[in-house]
């Protein structure tokens, strides 16, 4: 596609349910990074990838949250056990660039996570 | 945690006027970017300036870059409806590092018709 996709668009959850978020990047794209927005707030780096290497995660904020990508194209933002403090929206960006010197990412929508 | 702050927090202006906003950061970096980011949806990057740049143009925007200030600002000029937005800066370390790029919490620009 042309840009970022991440689906589902909006996802509510009840408390103690696991959700999958998921995200395409442009195609070719090395870099994929996840983010986390609060309402009201800037987003807030969670984990990095180049191709299938998780080279950071220190952004994810427990040992509930965990990512993957597995072919080095689409990436999955697992959460399990979903609580209140979980929601927000989670935005997924990629870049052309690898390393040092990150330039330019491309967003996508992002995914409104509720837990009721 | 967030590297850049914004400032002002909120800014609403008459459409055609200026509008300017500051972002002060706290550690070295390699370049500094501004993002938009329209209600409900992802950001969208308009501009980049390098650590060895002091001031850069792209279209209606004009971004300045202070190193020893640790600051920068964006300047829109003829400010349209279509500006109202969330702006954010965003710095990336110099050293570079896996975790791209560190964000601001943003400034809320509203541009009145």
């Amino acid at each position: 596609g042309a840009g970022v996709s991440q689906s589902p668009r909006y996802k509510v959850a009840k408390r103690g349910q696991d959700v999958a978020l998921r995200c395409d990047p442009i195609s070719g794209h090395v870099s994929l990074f996840w983010y986390q927005q609060a309402l009201g707030q800037g987003p807030e780096f969670l984990t990095y990838f180049q191709n299938e290497a998780q080279l950071d995660k220190s952004g994810l904020p427990s040992d509930r949250f965990f990512a993957e990508r597995p072919e080095g194209s689409v990436s999955t933002l697992k959460i399990q056990r979903t609580q209140q403090e979980d929601s927000a929206v989670y935005l997924c960006a990629s870049s052309l660039v690898t390393g040092p010197g990150v330039e330019k990412l491309f967003f996508g929508s992002g995914t409104q996570l509720s837990v009721l | 945690s967030q590297q850049g702050e914004e400032d002002p927090q909120a800014l609403s202006i008459q459409e055609g006027e200026n509008a300017t906003m500051n972002c002060s950061y706290k550690t070295s970096i390699n370049n500094l970017q501004w993002y938009r980011q329209n209600s409900g949806r992802g950001l969208v990057h308009l501009i980049l300036i390098r650590s060895n740049e002091r001031e850069k143009h792209s279209g209606r925007l004009r971004v300045t870059l202070d190193t020893s200030k640790k600051s920068s600002s964006l300047l829109i000029t003829a400010s349209r409806a279509a500006d109202t937005a969330s702006y954010f800066c965003a710095t990336v370390l110099s050293g570079g590092g896996a975790d791209g790029l560190t964000f601001g919490k943003g400034t809320h620009l509203i541009i009145q018709p």
